[in-house]
C-alpha cells in the first residue's frame, strides 16, 4: 500500500477557477502534513502546512485535514497561470524526534488563461 | 531567506564512477537529508543526519551511498560506482531545531546523469 497518493493528473482550469487537490495517506499515526509547489527542473517549495484537523488559510490557499478520513486537500482560489506546477503532498509521522516527511507522486496543475 | 547550497547544478559521470555530490546546509540547522528524484516519479527519501552520523536511512540507501561532513560545513553524498538507474536529480534538505512545526529547506538539486 502506498504512503501518499495522489491523482497524477494533470488537472486543468481555467484562470481565475478553484483548483482542488487531493492526497491520502495510509499511516494513521501520521501528525505533520504539508504541500509542496515544484517547477519543472526545480526543488520543491513549501507551500502549506497543517497540523490539526480543519482548514487553514494563507491567502489564494486553503488546506483542509481530516485525520480520520486520512485525507487531506488543497485549495487554490482564483488561479493564475503561474499555479501551473506540480503540487507535492508531504506526510511526517512525527514522533520520537522522527521527522522524515514522505511524499507522494505530485498533481500536475494547469491554468489556463 | 537562507538557502541550501548545492553543487555542482549539473554531473556527468560514466556508469561505475564514483561522485560526490556536496551540500552546504544553512549554518544553524541541525538535521540533513538526501532526497532523490527520478525523472517523472516522486521525491524519495534517501538518509538522514544528525549529530555527526546517520539517524536514518532507507532501503535506497545501500553499501554503494554513504554520507559526510567532512569539514563542518559541507555535507556530501557519495555514490561509489555509480549504476545507470542511479540518474535522478539530488536534492540536499535541511530542518533547523527538529521542531515539528518548521520547515525543511532545500537545495537546489544536483542533476545526476550516468551515462
Amino acid at each position: 500500500q502506498k504512503e501518499v497518493e495522489q491523482n497524477s493528473g494533470p488537472l486543468s482550469v481555467p484562470e481565475g477557477a478553484i483548483a482542488s487537490l487531493n492526497c491520502t495517506y495510509s499511516d494513521r499515526v501520521s501528525q505533520s502534513f504539508f504541500w509542496y509547489r515544484q517547477y519543472s527542473g526545480k526543488s520543491p517549495e513549501l507551500i502549506m502546512s497543517i497540523y490539526s484537523n480543519g482548514d487553514k488559510e494563507d491567502g489564494r490557499f486553503t488546506a483542509q485535514l481530516n485525520k480520520a478520513s486520512q485525507y487531506v486537500s488543497l485549495l487554490i482560489r482564483d488561479s493564475q497561470p503561474s499555479d501551473s506546477a506540480t503540487y507535492l503532498c508531504a506526510v511526517n509521522k512525527g514522533g520520537g524526534g522522527s521527522y522524515i516527511p514522505t511524499f507522494g507522486r505530485g498533481t500536475s496543475l494547469i491554468v489556463h488563461p | 531567506e537562507p538557502e541550501v547550497t548545492q553543487t555542482p547544478s549539473h554531473q556527468v559521470t560514466q556508469m561505475g564512477q564514483e561522485v560526490i555530490l556536496r551540500c552546504v546546509p544553512i549554518s544553524n540547522h541541525l538535521y540533513f537529508y538526501w532526497y532523490r528524484q527520478i525523472l517523472g516519479q516522486k521525491v524519495e527519501f534517501l538518509v538522514s543526519f544528525y549529530n555527526n552520523e546517520i539517524s536514518e536511512k532507507s532501503e535506497i540507501f545501500d553499501d554503494q551511498f554513504s554520507v559526510e561532513r567532512p569539514d563542518g560545513s559541507n555535507f556530501t553524498l557519495k555514490i561509489r560506482s555509480t549504476k545507470l538507474e542511479d540518474s535522478a536529480m539530488y536534492f540536499c534538505a535541511t530542518w533547523p531545531m527538529g521542531q515539528s512545526n518548521e520547515k525543511l529547506f532545500f537545495g537546489s538539486g544536483t542533476q545526476l546523469s550516468v551515462l
